[in-house]
């Protein structure tokens, strides 16, 4: 079955610390793959995607994800934490439903950061 | 605005009560997408429109579940005969990409929140 997880349901960091929010994913094919950003009472703002090319992908706001075939994951990263980046994560993976494309959501990871 | 703009932000229904909740996408947005998010939950796919053509409705959960966006713009997401069940932030989507979920980034409003008491 075609599924995105992410593992932790919160992640603590200090800030000025290096961060990481997990995902992995099981598809079909190749993963087009996604990162979002929801504030409280918001919607969900994106951050970048992988298509193809470079494992390594740059998006808003200084984060970075890194894709991983191997090892079937999408972690998303950011070398040094604001407080500012305290939010709800979500990773997300196109999956062809029928003659459709979908995203598949995975069910998110609430970031914390300390000043 | 530039945004994707949801209305009403909040509404309050009772139990067997129709609601109807209203997209306005970003202008020249050729795709628009429905979800459900319950709390402490990602996004459920609910519905795509491509212009004003509904090319995929797999996840409506319900027959009491209908959504139209008629003129390839403004969607109406419409619930009849409310379930407590159905109590959830409804969020709409647009891309300027077609074909569904594609490499172009979806733009989403910020939601409306439904309780269904």
């Amino acid at each position: 079955a075609q599924s995105v997880a992410q593992p932790e349901d919160q992640v603590n960091v200090a800030e000025g610390n290096p961060l990481t929010v997990k995902c992995t994913y099981s598809v079909s094919g190749n993963p087009y793959l996604f990162w979002y950003v929801q504030y409280p009472n918001r919607g969900l703002q994106f951050l970048l995607k992988y298509i193809t090319g470079d494992n390594l992908v740059k998006g808003s706001y200084g984060f970075e994800a890194e894709f991983n075939k191997s090892q079937t994951s999408f972690h998303l990263k950011k070398p040094s934490a604001l407080v500012s980046d305290s939010a709800l994560y979500f990773c997300a993976v196109r999956v062809q439903i029928h003659s459709n494309y979908q995203l598949i959501w995975g069910a998110g990871t609430k970031l914390i950061i300390k000043p | 605005g530039a945004g994707v703009s949801q209305s009403p932000r909040y509404k309050v229904a009772k139990r067997g009560q129709d609601v109807a909740l209203r997209c306005d996408p970003i202008s020249g947005h050729v795709s628009l997408f429905w979800y459900q998010q319950a709390l402490g939950q990602g996004p459920e796919f609910l519905t795509y429109f491509q212009n004003e053509a509904q090319l995929d409705k797999s996840g409506l959960p319900s027959d009491r579940f209908f959504a139209e966006r008629p003129e390839g713009s403004v969607s109406t997401l419409k619930i009849q005969r409310t379930q407590q069940e159905d109590s959830a932030v409804y969020l709409c989507a647009s891309s300027s990409g077609t074909g569904g979920a594609g490499n172009q980034p979806q733009h989403f409003g910020d939601g409306t929140r439904l309780s269904i008491l």
